[in-house]
């Protein structure tokens, strides 16, 4: 079945730019009807849906962070990746990437998960 | 923004109760709501999708119901393993937006 595994630097200084990948396997990244998404958690608190990406490359963002987000994907290596730009102590984080199943922009639920990595944003 | 707004904030319940989760949606998502179960240090898990729809494998004591802007999640009978915090999303429209999560715990 298909899995899900983040990774990237658990430690990223402010200002800097935080990336992250999500390696797919037990199927393709280039499915049909897939959305590949990227979910952040702060600390004790509640999920933040931040974007998700097709295999064609197109691209939904939630507003309150599209000035600093960039989702890629890259269907020969079947992953895809986050970068968020000048980060700030606020976007400390445990970052899951997901597989939603859906037809833009209804969706059908994010039924396959990373297992999560944190992320510290701290000088 | 859609803001999904969820009742209660945290819930203490025996082995063998009947507990009931409240979504509210602030517009109506037609039926585009999921729930998710998550324990501590884990991803959350999709437990039911479009409503009422059963994501494979998940035990039929989970029961799903609602349109427009009403849901609700229903336990039959609780298992120890159940007790977690439940999240609703829904999927009408970007950005997809979670509710603040129901804690349920052990009475």
């Amino acid at each position: 079945q298909v899995q899900l595994q983040e990774s990237g630097p658990g430690l990223v200084k402010p200002s800097q730019t935080l990336s992250l990948t999500c390696t797919v396997s037990g199927g393709s990244i280039s499915s049909g009807g897939y959305y590949w998404s990227w979910i952040r958690q702060h600390p004790g608190k509640g999920l933040e849906w931040i974007g998700y990406i097709y295999y064609s490359g197109s691209t939904y963002y939630n507003p309150s962070l599209k000035s600093r987000v960039t989702i890629s994907v890259d269907t020969f290596k079947n992953q895809f990746s986050l970068k968020l730009r000048s980060v700030t102590a606020a976007d400390t984080a445990v970052y899951y990437c997901a597989r939603e199943y859906g037809d833009y922009p209804k969706g059908y639920g994010m039924d396959v998960w990373g297992q999560g990595t944190t992320v510290t944003v701290s000088s | 923004d859609i803001q999904m707004t969820q009742s209660p904030s945290s819930l203490s319940a025996p082995v063998g109760d009947r507990v009931t989760i409240t979504c509210r949606a602030s517009q109506s998502i037609t039926s585009y709501l999921n729930w998710y179960q998550q324990k501590p240090g884990k991803a959350p898990k999709l437990l039911i999708y479009a409503t009422s729809s059963f994501q494979s494998g998940v035990p039929s004591r989970f029961n799903g119901s609602g349109s427009g802007t009403d849901f609700t999640l229903t336990i039959s009978s609780l298992q120890p393993e159940d007790f977690a915090t439940y999240y609703c999303q829904q999927s009408y429209r970007i950005p997809y937006t979670f509710g603040q999560g129901t804690r349920l715990e052990i009475k």
